[in-house]
């Protein structure tokens, strides 16, 4: 069965930083990944998504990911962080039958200046 | 192009009531999916629906909860006699219909059910 698992349910940096959310996936076909951003009492919205095209995926907002069959990892990193980023960030997997999205149980980013 | 829709946004009852959350697609979507969201467990899939049909409820638990989507109208999820462990966000996406759909699903703002 698909899965994901989110490496730290929390991660601070300071703006200007680097941003590095880790998301390990586990799927016995062939995955679609995906990262959705969650800002506080709002419905998640669709930073980028994978979908066995290239393995580096740039996104909204300056976020990208990159997919690494080797290490069935799909991190999202963002070069230099603002204060706008904070949010909790879902890492998701399609399910094999195609009939859900499976989440991660998100990572909070927290951005001090 | 409106997103998609959920009402009531906040919902409370009380013990023992019924709880009925609604949801309206996107324009041109047909694939509606329900999610809960519960503190530090992240978005939880309950069911994934099509016009009149139920394709997946592999998520959702075996008493009080249903779910449908009519020919007409919006899906909803109702809640019988609900329980203070039902309070919680629920979340509606939707998605288009094949060869349109790539897997995304885009969501509503949620509903906020708190039961006393």
């Amino acid at each position: 069965a698909q899965s994901v698992t989110q490496l730290g349910s929390h991660v601070s940096v300071s703006e200007g930083a680097l941003v590095l959310l880790r998301c390990n996936y586990s799927s016995s076909v062939p995955p679609y990944l995906f990262w959705y951003v969650q800002y506080p009492n709002q419905g998640l919205q669709l930073l980028l998504k994978y979908t066995s095209a290239a393995t580096l995926v740039k996104g909204i907002n300056g976020f990208e990911a990159e997919f690494k069959k080797s290490e069935t990892s799909f991190h999202l990193t963002k070069p230099s962080a603002h204060m706008s980023d904070a949010a909790e960030y879902f890492c998701a997997v399609r399910n094999q039958a195609g009939t859900a999205l499976i989440f991660g149980k998100g990572t909070t980013l927290s951005v001090s200046s | 192009n409106a997103g998609v829709m959920q009402n009531p946004r906040h919902l409370v009852r009380r013990r023992g009531q019924e709880a009925r959350l609604r949801c309206s697609p996107m324009k041109g979507h047909s694939h509606v999916y329900w999610y809960r969201q519960l503190p530090e467990e992240g978005l939880k899939f309950m069911v994934y629906l099509q016009k009149e049909n139920i394709i997946d409820e592999s998520g959702m638990p075996k008493e009080r909860f249903s779910a449908e989507f009519p020919k007409e109208g919006p899906s909803i999820l109702r809640i019988q006699q609900v329980v203070r462990g039902d309070s919680a966000a629920y979340f509606c996406a939707s998605s288009p219909p094949y060869p349109d759909n790539t897997g995304e699903l885009f969501f509503g703002e949620g509903s906020r059910l708190t039961v006393l």
